[in-house]
C-alpha cells in the first residue's frame, strides 16, 4: 500500500474554506485517493475519492496534482459540524493472488472555529 | 435502511474474559473489516474477510479471532490473550476487496472497556 502523510492538526474559521493536504508520493498509477472523516466516537464517513482528475460532490472537492503525489481536500464553507479527523488513504490496486485491504493513518484533526 | 450495525455501543468486561463484538451488514457486501482505534490514533486493521468462511489477519491480529459463517455477519472475539483490549472497535464493509473504485461503509463502533 502507498503511504500517506497528513498534518496532525489544522484550524479553520467557520464559513471559510478548509484545505486539507495529503502527500502520497509513492502512489501507483492505478491507485485511488480516498478521503474519509471521523467525528468523535463515531464510525468514519466516506467523503470523496479520485484517480487523476479533480472531483467534486455535495460535501467537498478533491484536487489531485498532475504527478498524483499529493492531493488536497477542500471543504468550501466549513461549519462547526465539520470538526473531525480527516483521513486520506490510498486504495491498493487489484493484485492477483492477494487481497486488498483498506488501511488508515492518523489523519488530520480539523478544528472549525466560530 | 441499509447499513452496518455494531452492538453493543458500550461494553465492559473483566480482565481475563473473552468477549465477542457483533457486526452485521445488510448491504450485500462481500468484504468486511475490523479495526481498532486508540485515543488520538488512527485505525489499525485487525482482520478482514473477502468471502464467507475466509478471513485474513491484518496488522494487529494477535489476541483476536473472527469468523465469517454468513455473508452479513463478521463477529470479532477479543480473547484474554489480547494484552490491551480497551479500545474503540470499528467494523466496516465494502462491495469487494477486489474492486478498487468503491467505498467502505463503517458501523458506529463499540467501545470496549476491560476492568
Amino acid at each position: 500500500d502507498a503511504k500517506t502523510t497528513q498534518p496532525p492538526s489544522m484550524d479553520c474559521a467557520e464559513g471559510r474554506a478548509a484545505n486539507l493536504p495529503c502527500n502520497h508520493s509513492t502512489i501507483s498509477g492505478n491507485e485511488y485517493v480516498y478521503w474519509y472523516r471521523q467525528i468523535h466516537s463515531q464510525g468514519p464517513q466516506y467523503i470523496i475519492h479520485g484517480l487523476k482528475n479533480n472531483e467534486t460532490n455535495e460535501m467537498a472537492s478533491l484536487i489531485i496534482t498532475e504527478d498524483r503525489k499529493s492531493s488536497t481536500l477542500i471543504l468550501p464553507h466549513a461549519t462547526l459540524r465539520d470538526t473531525a479527523v480527516y483521513y486520506c488513504i490510498v486504495r491498493v490496486a487489484f493484485n492477483s493472488g492477494g487481497y486488498q485491504k483498506v488501511t488508515f493513518g492518523t489523519g488530520t484533526k480539523l478544528q472549525v472555529i466560530p | 435502511d441499509g447499513g452496518i450495525t455494531q452492538s453493543p455501543k458500550y461494553l465492559f468486561r473483566k480482565e481475563g474474559q473473552n468477549v465477542t463484538l457483533s457486526c452485521e451488514q445488510n448491504l450485500n457486501h462481500d468484504a468486511m473489516y475490523w479495526y481498532r482505534q486508540d485515543p488520538g490514533q488512527g485505525l489499525r486493521l485487525i482482520y478482514y474477510s473477502q468471502i464467507v468462511n475466509d478471513f485474513q489477519k491484518g496488522d494487529i491480529a494477535e489476541g483476536y479471532s473472527v469468523s465469517r459463517e454468513k455473508k452479513e455477519s463478521f463477529p470479532l472475539t477479543v480473547t484474554s490473550a489480547q494484552k490491551n483490549p480497551t479500545a474503540f472497535y470499528l467494523c466496516a464493509s465494502s462491495i469487494s476487496l477486489q474492486t478498487v473504485n468503491t467505498e467502505a461503509f463503517f458501523g458506529q463502533g463499540t467501545r470496549l472497556t476491560v476492568v
